[in-house]
């Protein structure tokens, strides 16, 4: 399989432990895009990578999320001391930008995050 | 700053009626716009997207949209639902604005 994914599929952690969630996009994507959902919401925007470059990370909900795509490949997203309102669905996502800069993204299946 | 609103929160149809789902944007500029579908327990697929080039834009299984600029809307259409629809549907601007989602439900 060739689509985005994403590692673990479930994480249930204690409040205040940190976690970490990986998202390998597919392989020739440049960009890369982190979202939270939570129950009968969009998807919420939280930042996105072009290559290894973050160029947006201003939606990030606090100083407590920070992701990083050291390589230009994959990427991780680390949440720190988690509270009970972190609790979602985390979606990464990858797309390729090309003729149209703002090309379609493909969404990997998300890291439902459950914070006890 | 740019925005999306999909008017109605959960849209019901009987099998084989037409689809109408409502999106509204706010956007300084022309934008790019998106459908996607979520059906239960499943990633989000792309349905279709407008990018300038033609302002009725098909997607797949029988979905379409029309942009409209005057009126900052980019309604899902489809002419006959199928049970299979049944999904949350998301209008997304400008790549990264979500809307709120639209539930459609098909009743047999």
């Amino acid at each position: 399989d060739t689509g985005v994914s994403q590692d673990p599929r479930h994480k249930i952690t204690k409040r205040g432990q940190n976690v970490t969630f990986r998202c390998d996009p597919i392989s020739e994507h440049n960009r890369l895009y982190w979202y939270r959902q939570t129950l009968g919401q969009g998807p919420e925007f939280l930042t996105y990578f072009q290559n290894e470059a973050q160029l947006e990370k201003s939606r990030l909900l606090s100083d407590r999320f920070s992701a990083e795509r050291p390589k230009g490949s994959f990427s991780t997203l680390e949440i720190q001391r988690t509270e009970q309102g972190d609790s979602a669905m985390y979606l990464c996502a990858s797309s390729l930008i090309g003729v149209h800069w703002q090309d379609e993204q493909f969404f990997g299946p998300g890291t439902r995050l459950t914070v006890l | 700053a740019q925005s999306v609103t999909q008017l109605d929160s959960h849209v019901s149809v009987s099998e084989g009626t037409p689809v109408l789902l409502r999106c509204n944007y706010s956007s300084s500029y022309s934008p790019s716009l998106f459908w996607y579908v979520q059906h239960p327990n499943k990633g989000l697929q792309l349905l279709l997207k407008y990018t300038s080039a033609a302002t009725l834009v098909k997607g797949i299984n029988g979905f379409e949209a029309e942009f409209k600029k005057s009126e900052t809307s980019f309604h899902l259409t489809k002419p006959s639902a199928h049970m299979s629809d049944a999904a949350e549907y998301f209008c997304v601007v400008s790549a990264m604005r979500f809307g709120a989602g639209t539930r459609l439900t098909v009743k047999p």
